[in-house]
């Protein structure tokens, strides 16, 4: 069974500044698709950004992009220029054909003022 | 444009009570997915329907029924609630066969067993 993980619960960001959310997954698959998600208090899930496996660039969305390391299994979000709206509860999620998104355990970030 | 519309938005039940939580989707998507959301614990598959006619288990099904009554309707029973199912409960939607632009969300369903 795939697994995404997580490994930061909570993290913290001055406005202005960057910062990095981690992730990392286990599959056996070669052709999957990775996203991060964000919740804000409304509990809406916002997708913020995908990348294709088969694809070695580096997706990017405005201030948002991601390092996607394949051999490592890691795919990481970068909030440049945070901004009070950034706020919010980020999810990490993984699909490939035959199952369906599996979502990782979330990361609460905090953006001070 | 709605996307994905839940009902109710909160539920507050006692232990033993039944209820349905309705989803609906108006972007003719074939699958359609209830997931819930817990602290620490990300967002778990509860079942899903591939298509209209089909549903199947997902993680966490024990406790859950789901009906596909259409295209766009997918419910989720739970027939006797337990302190356990306190949770927010998602339903979502996606185009089979078009993997990979993620699914689209309803605003979620508030739900206390006490």
């Amino acid at each position: 069974a795939q697994t995404v993980t997580q490994s930061q619960p909570e993290m913290s960001v001055q406005e202005a500044e960057t910062v990095t959310l981690s992730c990392t997954y286990d599959t056996s698959e070669s052709d999957y698709y990775l996203f991060w998600y964000k919740q804000p208090p409304s509990r809406q899930m916002i997708l913020v950004i995908r990348q294709e496996a088969y694809k070695q660039q580096n997706a990017t969305e405005n201030r948002f992009s991601v390092n996607f390391q394949k051999a490592a299994k890691s795919f990481s979000l970068k909030i440049s220029d945070s901004q009070l709206g950034d706020a919010a509860m980020y999810f990490c999620a993984y699909e490939t054909s035959g199952s369906r998104l599996t979502f990782g355990e979330g990361t609460q970030l905090t953006v001070n003022p | 444009n709605a996307g994905v519309t839940q009902t109710p938005k909160f539920q507050v039940l006692k232990t033993g009570q039944s209820m349905t939580l309705q989803c609906a989707q108006d972007m003719n998507h074939n699958s359609m997915y209830w997931y819930r959301q817990d602290p620490g614990m990300g967002l778990r598959l509860i079942y899903y329907s591939a298509s209209e006619g089909t549903t199947d288990k997902g993680e966490v099904p024990n406790g859950y029924n789901v009906s596909r009554l259409n295209k766009r309707e997918f419910s989720l029973r739970l027939e006797s609630a337990a302190p356990s199912q306190t949770s927010v409960y998602f339903c979502a939607s996606s185009d089979w066969g078009w993997m990979g632009y993620g699914y689209t969300f309803g605003s979620g369903t508030r739900l206390t067993v006490v």
